[in-house]
Order: C-alpha cells, then sequence, then structure tokens
C-alpha cells in the first residue's frame, strides 16, 4: 500500500517564477492538506481540500493556491516566488468520510524548493 | 488563536535511559486533539502518540507515554527505553475537535533530540 507520494522531492526556481507541487495521498483517504516548513521551523498550515474544494486556509497570501483532483490527488501552486518562499513543502493525508472527522493524518517526504 | 510551544530546541539522552519533552499549548477550545510527531532526517512526519482532551487518561504506545495535563495546559511525551533510532525532530501538535476535518495542525518549533551510544 504505497503512503503518501510527492514530487518533485526537489527543485530550484528564481524569484517571480512559478512552481506546482503533486501530492497523491495514500489510498483510500480523501483529504490532503500542504504545509510548508522552513529550515529550523515547525510546519505551518497552508490550507486543506476536501471534495475538490479548499475548506480551510491558513495565513498565506493568495499566491498560493491549490487544487484537488476527482482521484482526490493535489497540486499547490505557488506564484511570483520571493526568497522567502524557499521551504520543505509537506503533502499530507487523511480519511474524512472514514473516520468522521479525526483520522490520523499521514505525511509524504515533501518537496524542497530553493528559491534563488 | 491557538498556539503551542517547545521550550527546549535541542535534548539529548543516553541510550536505554528515559527522557521527557515538554510541550505547553494555548486553547479556548475544549474539545481538541494533541499529537506527537517525528521527523528524522528522511523527512517524512510520523505520528507517535496522539491525545483526545476528552479523555484524562494518558496515551501510551510502546515506549512513548504522554503526561497531560488539561489545566495546566501541558502535554509532555516521555520515551523510555531510548534507542538511537528514536534520534529525530520531535513536534508537538494541537488540532481543534469538531468541524476541523482533522487537518490543521498548529505545529510547535520542534525539539531535536540526540541519542548517545
Amino acid at each position: 500500500d504505497a503512503g503518501v507520494t510527492q514530487s518533485p522531492t526537489h527543485l530550484i526556481k528564481t524569484r517571480g517564477q512559478q512552481v506546482t507541487l503533486r501530492c497523491s495521498p495514500k489510498s483510500g483517504h480523501d483529504t490532503v492538506s500542504w504545509y510548508q516548513q522552513a529550515l529550523g521551523q515547525g510546519p505551518q498550515f497552508i490550507f486543506q481540500y476536501y471534495e475538490e474544494e479548499e475548506r480551510q486556509r491558513g495565513n498565506f497570501p493568495d499566491r498560493f493556491s491549490g487544487h484537488q483532483f476527482p482521484n482526490y490527488s493535489s497540486e499547490l501552486n505557488v506564484n511570483a516566488l520571493l526568497l522567502g518562499d524557499s521551504a520543505l513543502y509537506l503533502c499530507a493525508s487523511s480519511a474524512f468520510r472514514l473516520a468522521g472527522g479525526h483520522g490520523e493524518l499521514f505525511f509524504g517526504e515533501g518537496s524542497r524548493l530553493t528559491v534563488l | 488563536a491557538q498556539t503551542v510551544t517547545q521550550s527546549q530546541p535541542e535534548m539529548s539522552v543516553q541510550e536505554a535511559e528515559t527522557v521527557t519533552l515538554s510541550c505547553t499549548y494555548d486553547t479556548s477550545e475544549s474539545d481538541y486533539y494533541l499529537f506527537w510527531y517525528k521527523q528524522p532526517p528522511s523527512r517524512q512526519m510520523i505520528l507517535v502518540i496522539r491525545q483526545e482532551a476528552y479523555k484524562q487518561q494518558n496515551a501510551t504506545e510502546n515506549r512513548f507515554s504522554v503526561n497531560f495535563q488539561k489545566a495546566a495546559k501541558s502535554f509532555s511525551l516521555k520515551i523510555s527505553d531510548s534507542q538511537l533510532g528514536d534520534a529525530a525532530m520531535y513536534f508537538c501538535a494541537y488540532n481543534r475537535g469538531q468541524g476541523n476535518q482533522g487537518g490543521k495542525l498548529i505545529f510547535g518549533q520542534g525539539t531535536e533530540l540526540s541519542v548517545k551510544p
């Protein structure tokens, strides 16, 4: 049973560019959440997708957007990249419908974004 | 707004000994969940233990146990018989109760645990 998979694992962009990160949830999971983890810090919640809609959002600007597809996979898009966007981006999935709202979160290994 | 604070940036323990990692949190909610996650150098966050606020009994998972003090808003993790594989960054996390869909965790700053052979 594959866990949460993320791609790419590493990428380098320059300021002003746009990036798309991808996440496939664990089999049987229907909810995907995205987190940003700066070096030496705890992860910070960006947003959560369920039934192809953004359900919750953290304190991130509109440059951060996402999408969830019918197969529950998800993308995180960041426009107009800033140096401060350099971080590890973590995807986590859970089974909301099966677990009644508090299924365990399973995390992927993350995508390391470096903005030069 | 809810906050989670880990006041120990680094901790060290001798192999086979016991170590306790501290966490405090602030919330006005009565229904919530608390977690300890482990993040090894491989980067993947792994759930260590989970505590529901409405349960008075402290959660245990093999060598891992918590001391949940709801009134004091304290949630410490005790690792017994420490092993080399326990070396990692440990994060305390909070999750609101109903209506949250389980996705929005609020993390502390982390405690880096090293285990000496």
